[in-house]
């Protein structure tokens, strides 16, 4: 079955730098754009970035873009979240997810806390 | 950038009840490329439609979607206890936007 599971959260201090990792099984990595979308504590959803199927093109919101960086490596079926710059207003949960029509399937979220 | 409004921001209903969200889009929405995602707390949102209009595998024929353009509603026909929860719009013709969320809670 598919299964995404992100990690890498934890507290941050602002203006310091984070790598998230999303771990993809049960489906063919290779052939899926993925996005990144992140959730602040009782808000709503907010989309970041995209990757293509084979890493050719990425798009960012423009919140994000500049200081966040989506990758993915198709030999260990891992999709990344470079971020630096963080600030306060960015503590989150930040879940993948796999594109097919819409985003059909989302990891659990990994929780990033910006705090000194 | 496609800004998406979704109204009410909170429906209170009783289980058995028809439920009418309505998402509306700053500009027309290519391809009804619009989808709808449920979330209830502590978990990830769980796609319901897409394409405005299709349901995603495993998704209950209670939920519908409609419309076009730039308003689309999600139904849903009879409101079961599982179906309290949030609900997102998502636009990805142009860019992904998210809504602001509709919460259907119990009266």
């Amino acid at each position: 079955q598919v299964q995404l599971v992100e990690s890498g959260g934890g507290v941050v201090q602002p203006g310091r730098s984070l790598k998230l990792s999303c771990a993809a099984s049960g489906f063919t990595f290779s052939s899926y754009a993925m996005h990144w979308v992140r959730q602040a504590p009782g808000k709503g959803l907010e989309w970041l970035a995209v990757i293509s199927y084979d890493g050719s093109r990425k798009y960012y919101a423009d919140s994000v873009k500049g200081r966040f960086t989506i990758s993915r490596d198709k030999s260990k079926n891992t999709l990344y979240l470079q971020m630096n710059s963080l600030g306060g207003e960015e503590t989150a949960v930040y879940y993948c997810a796999r594109e097919t029509e819409a985003l059909d399937y989302w990891g659990q979220g990994t929780l990033v806390t910006v705090s000194s | 950038e496609i800004v998406l409004t979704q109204s009410p921001g909170t429906l209170s209903l009783s289980p058995g009840e028809r439920a009418t969200l309505s998402c509306r889009a700053s500009q027309s929405v290519s391809s009804n490329y619009l989808a709808w995602y449920q979330q209830k707390p502590g978990q990830a949102p769980r796609l319901l439609i897409y394409g405005a209009s299709s349901r995603a595998t495993g998704i209950p024929d209670r939920f519908s979607g409609s419309g076009s353009g730039t308003d689309f509603t999600l139904t849903i026909s009879r409101l079961e206890p599982e179906d309290f929860a949030v609900y997102y719009c998502q636009q990805y013709g142009s860019s992904f936007t998210f809504g602001p969320g509709t919460e259907v809670d119990i009266k």
